[in-house]
């Protein structure tokens, strides 16, 4: 079955640097587009990255843009998130989750997530 | 930015009765419309895509409907395990993808 596993959580100043990974098995990674979302704590779902099933397209929610990069690496079905920059406000559980069908953005796969925690 | 806005915040029912919680998008998203649940603890669970099929495994007293701005998700009879945090999301116009605020469905 569908495995999704993200690591790399941790607390980290603000300012600092974090790259999160997102391990998968049980589909064929390179078909999927995949995606970053996250929750801060006591609050809603928020999307932020996305990266298309042949990582030519990406795409970012303004907060993140410029600062937060999605990358994959196919050969190690494995999805990846740095962060730089972090602010206190980036504090959340990070989710990866997987698209359900290429061209329809909805998720139906996701791991059990990583908590970022942005303190001084 | 589509704004998904969830009614209402909180929504108490008692087990066995029916359940209908609201989501409307600042703009049409056509069907382009997906419902999670969420547990404490736990990541969401897709539930419904297209605005009114359920995914694998989901049971059918869980349905969805509408279209364009409105759109609803209804528990027909309301088991120990559907009390959670349910949030509907727009996939139609993005970046950003965008989700509602979200409806917690408690015992009462």
């Amino acid at each position: 079955q569908v495995q999704v596993i993200e690591s790399g959580g941790r607390v980290v100043q603000p300012g600092g640097s974090l790259s999160l990974s997102c391990a998968t098995s049980g589909f064929t990674f390179s078909d999927y587009n995949m995606h970053w979302v996250r929750q801060a704590p006591g609050k809603g779902l928020e999307w932020l990255a996305f990266i298309s099933y042949d990582g030519i397209n990406t795409y970012y929610r303004d907060s993140v843009k410029g600062r937060f990069t999605i990358s994959r690496d196919d050969s190690k079905s494995t999805l990846f998130l740095q962060m730089n920059s972090l602010r206190f406000e980036d504090t959340a559980v990070y989710y990866c989750a997987k698209d359900h069908e290429r061209y329809w953005y909805y998720f139906d796969s996701w791991g059990q997530g990583t908590l970022v925690t942005v303190s001084s | 930015e589509i704004v998904m806005t969830q009614s209402p915040a909180t929504l108490s029912v008692s087990p066995g009765e029916r359940a209908t919680l609201s989501c409307r998008a600042s703009q049409n998203v056509r069907s382009n419309l997906a419902w999670y649940q969420q547990k404490p603890g736990q990541a969401p669970r897709l539930l419904i895509y297209g605005a009114s099929t359920r995914a694998t495994g989901v049971p059918a007293r869980f349905s969805g409907s509408g279209s364009g701005t409105d759109f609803s998700l209804t528990i027909s009879s309301l088991q120990s395990e559907d009390f959670a945090v349910y949030y509907c999301q727009q996939y139609y116009n993005w970046p950003p993808l965008t989700f509602g605020g979200g409806t917690n469905v408690e015992i009462k």
